[in-house]
């Protein structure tokens, strides 16, 4: 098993531009979630899904959006991206209420 | 709204010591409590994961214990190493209404000194 993979791991964007940052995990597993980590912080949720077609937000989802189209897929959009979107973006699955996996990361920088 | 905490924020000890990473949570209302491990510039590694019922897991030189009613985890090295160094994050997943995710800590940055 691959586990959770994350693609790209790093990217660099303009203000203003777009992306979707990938997420996939072949574990089966029913929730997935993206959190993002600021320098010095902890990890903080944007939005998780508990099945394929629901979506919920997170903390802090402003400037984001998501789709659940299948079980092993959670892309992670960024609408007119702006610097308060630089950040390490990780996405995790985990087979409810258990543990949570975590991916590699991506390190997007917007300037 | 649940906050986590984690103290200390720093810690260098020498090698082959035994040392204890300390977490707290404001609600005690939660389903379970993950502890992981982040090296530079990667992913989070779980390391231990202690249900709500449970009062402690372990795992090799790692033990975690949970008291929910005081809102306190512990996370016990025993036998430092040098590649024991890292920052261990603790995070609890609540319990009820809200978002379901987890709420971390920002983290204790360990050093083992050679």
């Amino acid at each position: 098993n691959a586990g959770v993979t994350q693609t790209p791991k790093f990217r660099i964007l303009k203000i203003g531009q777009s992306m979707t940052l990938q997420c996939t995990q072949d574990m089966n597993h029913n929730y997935m979630y993206w959190y993002r980590q600021d320098p010095g912080m902890g990890l903080k949720l944007i939005y998780y899904s508990v099945g394929a077609g629901i979506t919920d937000k997170g903390e802090v989802p402003n400037g984001y959006n998501v789709s659940r189209s299948t079980t092993e897929d959670f892309p992670l959009r960024l609408e007119l991206a702006a610097p308060s979107q630089t950040s390490v973006y990780f996405c995790a699955s985990s087979y409810h209420p258990y543990e949570q996996y975590f991916g590699p990361g991506t390190r997007l920088t917007v300037t | 709204k649940q906050e986590v905490t984690q103290i200390p924020a720093a810690l260098s000890v020498p090698e082959g010591e035994n040392l204890v990473l300390n977490c707290s949570f404001t609600d005690s209302a939660i389903y379970n409590l993950q502890w992981f491990r982040q090296d530079p510039g990667k992913g989070l590694t779980s390391l231990l994961l202690i249900q709500s019922s449970q009062r402690e897991q372990t795992s090799g030189r790692l033990n975690a214990s949970l008291d929910k009613s005081s809102g306190r985890s512990t996370l016990y090295i025993a036998a430092s190493q040098p590649g024991d160094s890292a920052t261990y994050l603790c995070a609890v997943r609540v319990a009820g209404g809200g978002a379901d995710g987890l709420t971390f800590g920002k983290g204790t940055h360990l050093i083992i000194q050679p």
